[in-house]
């Protein structure tokens, strides 16, 4: 069956380091995975797009890494501060040039001052 | 920043009534989505909408679940007869065209079924 998991349901780190967070991913090709940030009792917002062909994505203190052999996204977040606090949610499209995006469940970050 | 809107923040109804959610997609979006959170649970994919009729739609979506686009700027997703497990987060989220494939989130509304 198609499952998307993320690591950890939580993620406890210190202010200043880097937090780094997993999606693995069975049973899909994805041609680009997403990652979102989710406040409590927010919606998604978008942070990074990565394509089957990119190995790596930058923005800001944001990385973003996809391996398709390995079925796996890393998402990192550098220099973390208090504010990273949030769930992360990696998502995917699961079929080319379709529409709707697969979830997976998240991993709560909190990042301790 | 252009932003998707949702309303209401929150509804509250009985077991057995129609609810309509609204939308107001950002403007000149062309691809509409509806999905769901259920409390702790993932986002979860319901509806997708393009050219005035459903692209693609999950499981979930039953005949229960009906979307509409009624002008040039709202989208709504109508529940016909809610029952207790609708009770969830409901996010509307829209995307610019075909070859871009962000999709930008609402709010959300709160839905409670009593």
């Amino acid at each position: 069956s198609q499952k998307i998991e993320q690591n950890s349901e939580a993620l406890n780190i210190q202010e200043g380091k880097t937090a780094t967070l997993t999606c693995n991913y069975t049973n899909y090709s994805p041609a680009y995975l997403q990652w979102y940030r989710q406040d409590p009792g927010r919606g998604p917002v978008f942070l990074l797009l990565i394509r089957e062909n990119e190995k790596e994505k930058r923005k800001e203190r944001l990385k973003v890494t996809f391996d398709t052999t390995l079925k796996q996204s890393l998402f990192h977040i550098t220099a973390s501060q208090p504010a990273d606090s949030a769930t992360y949610l990696c998502a995917l499209d699961p079929s080319t040039g379709a529409n709707n995006l697969f979830f997976g469940t998240g991993t709560r970050l909190t990042v301790i001052p | 920043e252009p932003e998707v809107t949702q309303t209401p923040s929150h509804q509250v109804t009985q077991m057995g009534q129609e609810v309509i959610l609204r939308c107001v997609p950002i403007s000149n979006h062309l691809y509409f989505y509806w999905y769901r959170q259920i409390l702790g649970q993932k986002v979860e994919f319901l509806v997708s909408f393009y050219n005035n009729e459903i692209s693609e739609k999950s499981e979930i979506f039953d005949d229960q679940f009906s979307v509409e686009r009624p002008d040039g700027s709202n989208f709504t997703l109508k529940i016909r007869s809610t029952k207790l497990e609708d009770s969830a987060m409901y996010f509307c989220a829209s995307k610019a065209d075909r070859s871009t494939d962000t999709q930008y989130f609402g709010p959300g509304t709160r839905l409670t079924v009593l």
